[in-house]
Order: structure tokens, then C-alpha cells, then sequence
């Protein structure tokens, strides 16, 4: 069973729109959640981290973390076509770091 | 300040040579990490060093070995290179986990592409 699972998409979105993205994890005990940005042929780069269960904003985005249902979602808010990117969840259990498949989002102008 | 470097940015090998991708860093992490990211396999963590002088095994250490040479570098190496070893390699780094067992966000490198022929 996989630590960590995405739906991989490909999610589009118009300009503007909301977009949501999900991520599962196994139960095990886990204090930290991530949410990476991967351009096409570029490394991840960190978008949001969370700790603590509810909601935690920051600008346009949005993580959500629920650890009784081991779910942590990401929300962008008025996207845009430099959102069109693969983003990826990441749970630490210990000192491992798993990461889901990432989903691709495509925002359409 | 660069903050994490790797070398090379591409590299092809032949089965059975051997190479070693090197990695930087210079923001006085003292954890460091090597992935491979293979098309729908996500990010597969290789080998970490949780601080200078430690190594452990991640999730696919197989024909891998590590070398943590000092708190800035960290490489990685392939001793007998085999086609299911064409993969994207990053290298990240991060600060040691909290006492209360809280990880810090991981920054990484360019990457490697390497291709085994």
C-alpha cells in the first residue's frame, strides 16, 4: 500500500476558477504535510507546509489538514495559467518523506 | 546564496559504468536526501542523512551507495549502472526534525538526468 496517494489528474480549470486538490495518507503517525509545485522538467519547489488540523492561507492558496480522515487538500483560488503545473503532497513519518504521484493541473486562459 | 547545487545536470551511461552525482548545499542543513522520480512513481526517496556522519536506507537503496562527506556535501553513487536505473535524481535538503518529531520543508536541487544504456 502506498503512503501517500493523489488522484493524478489531469484537473483543468478555467482562468479565475478554484481548484482543488487532494491527498490520502496511511496511518501512521505523522506530524508534517506539504505541498509542492513541479513545473515541466523543473524541480519541486515548496508551496505551503502544515502542522496542525484546520485550515492554514497563505495568499492565493489554501492547505486544509485533517488527520482523523489522514487528509490534507490544497486550494487555489483565482487561478491562473502559471498555476498549470504538477503538484505534489508530501508526509513525513519519521525522518522518510513520502510523496504521492502528483496531479497535474492545467488552468485554461 | 545557491542553495542546493547538483552535478552533472545530464549524464549517459553504459550498463555497468560507474558514477557519482555530487550535491551541495549551503544553507547549513543538517539533513540531507537523494530521490529518484520516475514517470507515475512519484518521488522515491534513495538514501537521507539525518546530520553529519549518519546514512540510512530510504525506500529503493538496491545498487545505490552514499557518502555523507562533510555538513555541506552529499553524493551519490552507482556502482554498476543498469537500465532500470534512467531515472530524474534530486538531491533536498532540511533542518533536523523538531524535538516533538515535526519535519521542516525540504529544498532541492536542479536535478540529474541520467539516462543507462
Amino acid at each position: 500500500q502506498k503512503e501517500v496517494e493523489q488522484n493524478s489528474g489531469p484537473l483543468s480549470v478555467p482562468e479565475g476558477a478554484i481548484a482543488s486538490l487532494n491527498c490520502t495518507y496511511s496511518d501512521r503517525v505523522s506530524q508534517s504535510f506539504f505541498w509542492y509545485r513541479q513545473y515541466s522538467g523543473k524541480s519541486p519547489e515548496l508551496i505551503m507546509s502544515i502542522y496542525s488540523n484546520g485550515d492554514k492561507e497563505d495568499g492565493r492558496f489554501t492547505a486544509q489538514l485533517n488527520k482523523a480522515s489522514q487528509y490534507v487538500s490544497l486550494l487555489i483560488r483565482d487561478s491562473q495559467p502559471s498555476d498549470s503545473a504538477t503538484y505534489l503532497c508530501a508526509v513525513n513519518f519519521g525522518n522518510q518523506f513520502y510523496f504521492g504521484t502528483g496531479t497535474s493541473l492545467t488552468v485554461i486562459p | 546564496n545557491a542553495g542546493v547545487t547538483q552535478t552533472p545536470k545530464f549524464q549517459v551511461l553504459k550498463t555497468g559504468q560507474s558514477m557519482t552525482l555530487q550535491c551541495a548545499q549551503d544553507m547549513n542543513h543538517n539533513s540531507m536526501y537523494w530521490y529518484r522520480q520516475d514517470p507515475g512513481m512519484g518521488l522515491r526517496l534513495i538514501y537521507y542523512s539525518a546530520s553529519e556522519g549518519t546514512t540510512d536506507k530510504g525506500e529503493v537503496p538496491n545498487g545505490y551507495n552514499v557518502s555523507r562527506l562533510n555538513k555541506r556535501e552529499f553524493s551519490l553513487r552507482l556502482e554498476s549502472a543498469a537500465p532500470s536505473q534512467t531515472s530524474v535524481y534530486f538531491c533536498a535538503s532540511s533542518e533536523t526534525l523538531s524535538l516533538a518529531g515535526s519535519a521542516y520543508e525540504q529544498y532541492f536541487g536542479p536535478g540529474t538526468r541520467l539516462t543507462v544504456t
